[in-house]
């Protein structure tokens, strides 16, 4: 079985600039979420799909960041225009069954802007 | 106040030492406990859920104290792979069916 897969593993992009990243779930896994781990500070929840829906989106920071699935199968998450605390590692994961039962996540989109 | 709380370490032990970690947490209505490890650059990978009666895989043993809301991992018979940062991590249920709540992560090293 295939993994969580996200792309690109790296960006290194300058302020101002827009970055999409990408993430194929596990296949069949309704459940997708997206976390960000800033340099120094825990991992943090950004929203999470059930399918193409978002079940929660508490986590997303500001309106520079926009996060879609459609088809409810892959995800990409914008950030428009990217500004310098947006650097960090960007981490999806999946589920089948939601998080009572923990995720499988990807290897991460490490995000640099300067 | 932090909602997941977690000794940062580092833990520096011998190999085939026992260590143990703990976590606090803040909601009280939590209801689901996990440790994750994560390496070096590398993503949080699921390590063992806990559950209320204490449960253990292997070299590991989690314990959940709920009136305390207080969890622990202890690791017996440290290997040198066993080098990483281990997550505290609860689901609060409350605050959003599905999220999780990490703690900053413990570092272990282990040594020769």
């Amino acid at each position: 079985e295939a993994g969580v897969t996200q792309f690109p593993s790296h960006s290194v992009i300058e302020k101002g600039q827009t970055v999409t990243l990408r993430c194929d779930p596990i296949s069949g896994h309704d459940n997708l979420y997206w976390y960000r781990r800033v340099m120094g500070k825990e991992i943090k929840f950004l929203l999470h799909f059930v399918k193409e829906s978002k079940q929660d989106e508490s986590g997303m920071p500001n309106n520079r960041f926009l996060a879609e699935r459609t088809g409810g199968t892959y995800s990409t998450l914008k950030v428009q225009p990217a500004e310098l605390e947006d650097s960090g590692v960007y981490f999806c994961a999946s589920s089948l069954r939601g998080g009572n039962y923990g995720y499988t996540f990807g290897s991460g989109t490490r995000l640099t802007v300067v | 106040r932090k909602e997941v709380e977690q000794d940062p370490g580092p833990f520096n032990v011998p190999e085939g030492a026992t260590v143990a970690f703990n976590c606090t947490y803040s909601n009280s209505a939590s209801q689901s406990f996990f440790w994750y490890r994560q390496d070096c650059r590398k993503e949080p990978k699921l390590l063992m859920s806990v559950y209320s009666s204490g449960n253990e895989d292997g070299r590991f043993t989690a314990q959940l104290n709920r009136a305390s809301q207080y969890i622990s991992l202890l690791i017996r018979d440290s290997k040198l792979s066993d080098s990483a940062t281990y997550l505290c991590v609860v689901n609060p249920i409350s605050g959003g069916y599905n999220k999780l709540i990490f703690g900053a992560g413990t570092r272990l090293a282990v040594h020769p």
